[in-house]
Order: C-alpha cells, then structure tokens, then sequence
C-alpha cells in the first residue's frame, strides 16, 4: 500500500528559529509536493521536485526551501520561520493526478 | 488550469444517497475532472476522475454532464464515515500531479 510518511506531527518553532518538516515516501514515485492549509484557502502548493535533486517553485515559495536528496525523502526548510507560516503542511507523492497519496500532515505553529 | 464552484457545504443523513455538484464552464478539451475527498486531520484522498463519460468505482458514481461544464459526484447510501470535504479538481490525466485545491464542499453526515 502506497504510504506517506510526515515528521514531525506538530511542531512548535519560535519566530526567527530555522524550522525542517520531513517527508518520506514508500511507493517510488519520482515526483514530491509540499502544501500548506490554512482555514479558509484549499491546499496551495508550496514546492514540487521531479526527482533526486530537484526542486520546483509552486505558487506561494516565498520563506521556503526544499530540498530532495533522494527519491524517498523530500524536506521543506524554513529558514527564518514567521508567525504567517503557522499552517498544517500536507506532503506528497504521486507520478500523476490520479496516484497522488497524502500524509497525514504537520502541524505547525510559530510563537 | 480551468476553475470550479462547488457549494461550500451540504448536509446529509445516513443511508442517503447526496449529490455533489461541481461546475466547470471554461473546461478545456484535455482536461480531466478529478473527485478528492479530505477528512479531518488527514490529507486529501483519491476519490475518482474521469474525462466525457460516467464512471463509477467502489468509492462513488461520477456523472458528467454532455457538455462537460458540469459534473456531478454521487455517493450511494452514506455513512459517517463519508463525512469529509470533497474537492473537485480539473487536471490532464497522466500528465504532473500539480493539483489546483480549492475549499471544495463540506459534506456533513447525520446519524
């Protein structure tokens, strides 16, 4: 069974704190998405890679980073974290739009 | 990609059969309409998709419209456990898994 795998399941960061969300994918698939929710928006895509040692811009990138060392594992970075990125993060994987798994998500609040 | 509207909420008791509605009047020929549904404190998952004709799966019956500006997602005798928001979402089939979220509609299930 296809699985997505977040870490931490909530975290709490301090404003100016350097802040990494892991994920980790099971199914093989060659592309990773990073997405953030926040009450009153659907998921917006943050950063996307295509394999081992890409990385995309989604549409809101601005105070991320991404980073994919490997196929399994697709890391997203906040540098300087603010108290705007608190969200829940949701990773992905999936090789096309009908084969997209979810994790479970990352709580994230930044004090 | 194309936009969709859906109702923001709908309500529904057990063993009823509810009707979705999405719409998607500036759908393009290529694009494929895919049904994602999202329950609390987990990230979203595949419900169903298809492209000009009905389709149906153990999940749902999706129904869509001859002139493809609108489709319907049909769940059969529900359960609490179809309690979720559903998202309707236009993407090519096969193609980059960059799905476009939006609020989708919130599906409540009364006992």
């Amino acid at each position: 069974e296809a699985a997505v795998t977040q870490s931490p399941r909530n975290k709490v960061a301090v404003t100016g704190g350097k802040v990494t969300l892991s994920c980790n994918q099971t199914n093989n698939h060659n592309n990773m998405y990073w997405y953030r929710q926040d009450t009153g928006h659907g998921l917006r895509l943050i950063h996307y890679s295509y394999g081992a040692g890409s990385t995309e811009k989604g549409d809101i990138p601005d105070g991320y980073k991404a980073s994919r060392p490997s196929q399994e594992n697709f890391s997203l970075i906040l540098e300087l974290a603010t108290p705007s990125q608190t969200s829940v993060y949701f990773c992905a994987s999936g090789n096309s739009a009908e084969t997209l798994y979810f994790g479970s998500g990352t709580r994230l609040t930044v004090l | 990609d194309a936009k969709t509207t859906q109702p923001d909420s709908m309500e529904s008791t057990e063993g009823e059969t509810v009707h979705l509605p999405c719409s998607h009047a500036t759908i393009s020929g290529n694009e494929y309409i895919y049904w994602y549904r999202q329950v609390p404190l987990q990230g979203p998952e595949y419900v169903t998709h298809g492209l000009q004709q009905n389709t149906t799966n153990s999940m749902a019956f999706l129904a869509i419209a001859s002139d493809r500006k609108s489709s319907t997602l049909i769940l059969p005798h529900v359960s609490l456990r179809d309690a979720a928001v559903y998202h309707c979402i236009l993407a090519n089939q096969g193609g980059s898994a960059k799905l476009i979220f939006g609020e989708g509609t919130k599906l409540t299930v009364s006992s």
